[in-house]
């Protein structure tokens, strides 16, 4: 069956500029994670989505990320005004109920110039 | 506050030797861990999970020990290969919390 599907797999673009990130979440689970992953690093926590609560944006570094998740299914993270420090692996999950086991896309590449 | 983190970041091993991965976390509330591995370019994959009920969980070559006492977890991969060459990352769920806290990860290299 298809996993977690993430698109671009690599994004370049220049400081100051906007990207949207998207993420497929596998069919039927409710709960979906943003991660990001610096070079070297471990996983950053973003944001989570719940069904249709109100999701979980304590992990956003800035107001210049944001995302949303149409449907209960494709979620789209946006980074507004883009820095350098943003670049890094930008990961999605997914799973059901919310708890255990999450299932990770591949992930984006971004990077700043 | 809640953090998972790792007492080595590197191990080198000789294939088909066993390699031992550790985990140090210090929310006494956590209550699954779980352990994923990471080939570079992918995203991270699941190896295996326990429960604080726990002490010890074993699948394909691979086992988890928890010790709630001093708070650590290990993970064992047992005649190691090129194979399983990767960055090994633990995490953890506190009871009531949908997020997993990931350590910083392990890198793992087989030799031949």
């Amino acid at each position: 069956g298809a996993g977690v599907s993430q698109s671009p797999s690599n994004k370049v673009t220049e400081k100051g500029k906007d990207v949207e990130l998207r993420c497929d979440p596998i069919s039927g689970h409710t709960a979906l994670y943003w991660y990001r992953q610096s070079l070297g690093q471990g996983l950053e926590f973003l944001i989570y989505f719940q069904g249709n609560s109100a999701p979980d944006k304590s992990g956003l570094p800035s107001d210049r990320f944001s995302a949303e998740r149409t449907g209960g299914s494709v979620s789209t993270l946006t980074i507004q005004r883009t820095q350098q420090e943003d670049s890094a692996v930008y990961l999605c999950a997914s799973n059901l109920r919310g708890f255990g086991e999450q299932f990770f896309g591949p992930g984006t590449r971004l990077t700043v110039l | 506050g809640e953090s998972v983190g790792l007492h080595l970041p590197t191990l080198s091993v000789q294939e088909g030797d066993n390699s031992i991965i550790n985990c140090a976390y210090s929310n006494s509330a956590s209550d699954y861990f779980i352990w994923y591995k990471q080939e570079s370019g992918k995203g991270p994959q699941f190896i295996i999970d326990i429960r604080s009920n726990m002490d010890k969980r074993q699948g394909q070559r691979v086992t988890v020990l928890l010790n709630k006492t001093v708070k650590h977890l290990s993970l064992q991969i047992a005649a190691t290969q090129p194979g399983d060459s990767a960055v090994y990352f633990c995490a953890e769920n506190s009871g009531g919390s949908e997020k997993l806290v990931f350590g910083k990860g392990t890198k793992l290299t087989v030799n031949p």
